[in-house]
C-alpha cells in the first residue's frame, strides 16, 4: 500500500541523549516536512526538503537535525541540544504542484 | 514573515448547530489553502484550494477561498458529535516550497 510510515509510535529520551524518529514514504513524494505539536496547539514547522540532498529550517529548528540522502527517508533527530523536546511529532509528504500533504501516524516523545 | 491564523482557537456548540471557523493568511506568492481535521494523531484531509470564489464541499462541510481578502472560510452544518475535533488550516508559499500552519481551531459538539 502507498503510505508514509513513521517509527517508532513513542519513544523516550533520557537527558543528555540523542533520539531519530524515522519517516518512509513510497508516494515517490519529492517534498517531506517534519512538524512538532504541542497539547491543545497546531503544527509547528521543524525542517523541510523539497528535493534528495536539501533541506531547510524550518519556524523552530533549533536543536533539531535531519538529513535527505533518500527520496523515500527523511529521518529527524533531536538532539540534547533541544531542551523541552516532548511532543508529537508528525512526518508528512506532498507530491508536486503543491498538493495535499499526506501524513504519517505520528511519534509520542517523551523526556525520562 | 508568512502566517497563518485561524479564530476562533475553540468553539463549543451543541448538535444540530452550523459552525464557521476562520483562517486568515499573509504568504508571499500563495499557492494553496488546505484544511484537515485532526480527531486523534494523523490530520485527515479535507480541502485543498486554490481559486477565490469557488465553493468546495464534501456533505455537510464546505470551504471557500477569498485571494484579495486573503482568507478562508469553512462551514459545518447540522453538527453531529463526530465533528468533534481540532481543525487545521495550512498555506503553501510557491517561492519557499513551506507549508504553514495556523494554530488550529477547537471544536466541541455537545449531544
Amino acid at each position: 500500500d502507498g503510505g508514509i510510515t513513521q517509527s517508532p509510535k513513542y519513544l523516550f529520551r533520557k537527558e543528555g541523549q540523542n533520539v531519530t524518529l524515522s519517516c518512509e514514504q513510497n508516494l515517490n513524494h519529492d517534498a517531506m516536512y517534519w512538524y512538532r505539536q504541542d497539547p491543545g496547539q497546531g503544527l509547528r514547522l521543524i525542517y523541510y526538503s523539497q528535493i534528495v540532498n536539501d533541506f531547510q529550517k524550518g519556524d523552530i529548528a533549533e536543536g533539531y537535525s535531519v538529513s535527505r540522502e533518500k527520496k523515500e527517508s527523511f529521518p529527524l533527530t533531536v538532539t540534547s541540544a533541544q531542551k523541552n523536546p516532548t511532543a508529537f511529532y508528525l512526518c508528512a509528504s506532498q507530491g508536486q504542484g503543491g498538493g495535499k500533504l499526506f501524513f504519517g501516524s505520528g511519534t509520542q516523545l517523551s523526556v525520562l | 514573515e508568512d502566517k497563518v491564523v485561524q479564530s476562533p482557537l475553540s468553539l463549543v456548540v451543541h448538535e444540530g448547530d452550523t459552525v464557521t471557523l476562520n483562517c486568515s493568511y499573509e504568504v508571499t506568492n500563495f499557492r494553496s489553502l488546505l484544511w484537515y481535521k485532526q480527531e486523534k494523531k494523523a490530520p485527515t484531509f479535507l480541502f485543498m484550494l486554490t481559486s477565490s470564489g469557488i465553493e468546495k464541499k464534501s456533505g455537510r462541510l464546505s470551504s471557500i477561498l477569498d485571494k484579495k481578502e486573503l482568507f478562508s472560510i469553512l462551514n459545518i452544518t447540522a453538527t453531529q458529535t463526530g465533528d468533534s475535533a481540532v481543525y487545521l488550516c495550512a498555506v503553501t508559499s510557491s517561492n519557499t516550497g513551506k507549508l504553514i500552519f495556523g494554530q488550529g481551531t477547537t471544536l466541541q459538539v455537545k449531544p
